[in-house]
């Protein structure tokens, strides 16, 4: 089955810095999607982004398809961006998401 | 309104009890899953839904037991688990399956 990658695993930042995580994928996907799980558990959709460049304040994200790998940017980092950062993918066919092992940011004030 | 409901937000079960968490979204959704999430892991699915007909089982134990009453709802029926069950249950929905996903806030299931 397709191996989704995230990196780095895990990443220690002060309040106010910029920060980029990493998703590499195997195979052909029809989806991918960005999550951010907060303390609670709640998985919180930031981007769906099979291809392509978003962005929404802060965030940003691309996805280059071609070269099975997408890029998860954050700037400015606040507290409230502390959790854990998952990439999803759905590989064509497939009918679900498969995750990486997520990476957990953690914003010091 | 891009949301998904779940209740109970937490439970707590004996082995020998029969539960169920139940899943609800009004977004016209017509595939509706469930995942299973484990402390510092990512989740995992165990059921897909496709227009009400289960169409993906993860090789999941028959002490777990889907239901899809209606369009909008999607129920796990729990029965003789074991504390290895324990675990966070997510519950999500998408247009279409291959289409982008939202979930719910997620059942935190203790089993005794």
């Amino acid at each position: 089955g397709i191996q989704v990658e995230q990196s780095p695993p895990d990443l220690i930042l002060q309040e106010g810095a910029n920060s980029t995580l990493r998703c590499n994928f195997s195979d052909s996907v029809n989806n991918l999607q960005w999550f951010h799980q907060n303390p609670w558990g709640q998985l919180i959709n930031l981007f769906y982004i099979p291809s392509g460049t978003k962005q929404n304040g802060r965030l940003s994200a691309t996805t280059v398809a071609t070269e099975r790998y997408s890029l998860l940017y954050i700037s400015s980092s606040q507290t409230t961006d502390s959790g854990v950062y998952f990439c999803a993918t759905d590989p064509r066919g497939a009918q679900k998401l498969v995750f990486g092992q997520g990476t957990r940011l953690t914003i010091n004030p | 309104d891009t949301e998904v409901t779940q209740t109970p937000k937490h439970l707590v079960m004996g082995m020998t009890n029969k539960k169920s968490l139940k899943c609800e979204q009004h977004m016209g959704h017509r595939a509706m899953y469930w995942y299973k999430q484990k402390a510092k892991k990512p989740p995992e699915l165990m059921f897909v839904y496709s227009y009400e007909k289960l169409s993906i089982n993860e090789s999941v134990p028959s002490r777990f037991s889907p239901e899809c009453p209606n369009s909008s709802l999607l129920n796990l029926h729990l029965h003789a688990l074991q504390p290895e069950d324990s675990a966070l249950y997510l519950c999500a929905s998408s247009h279409r399956d291959g289409y982008e996903q939202y979930f719910g806030p997620g059942t935190r299931l203790t089993v005794t």
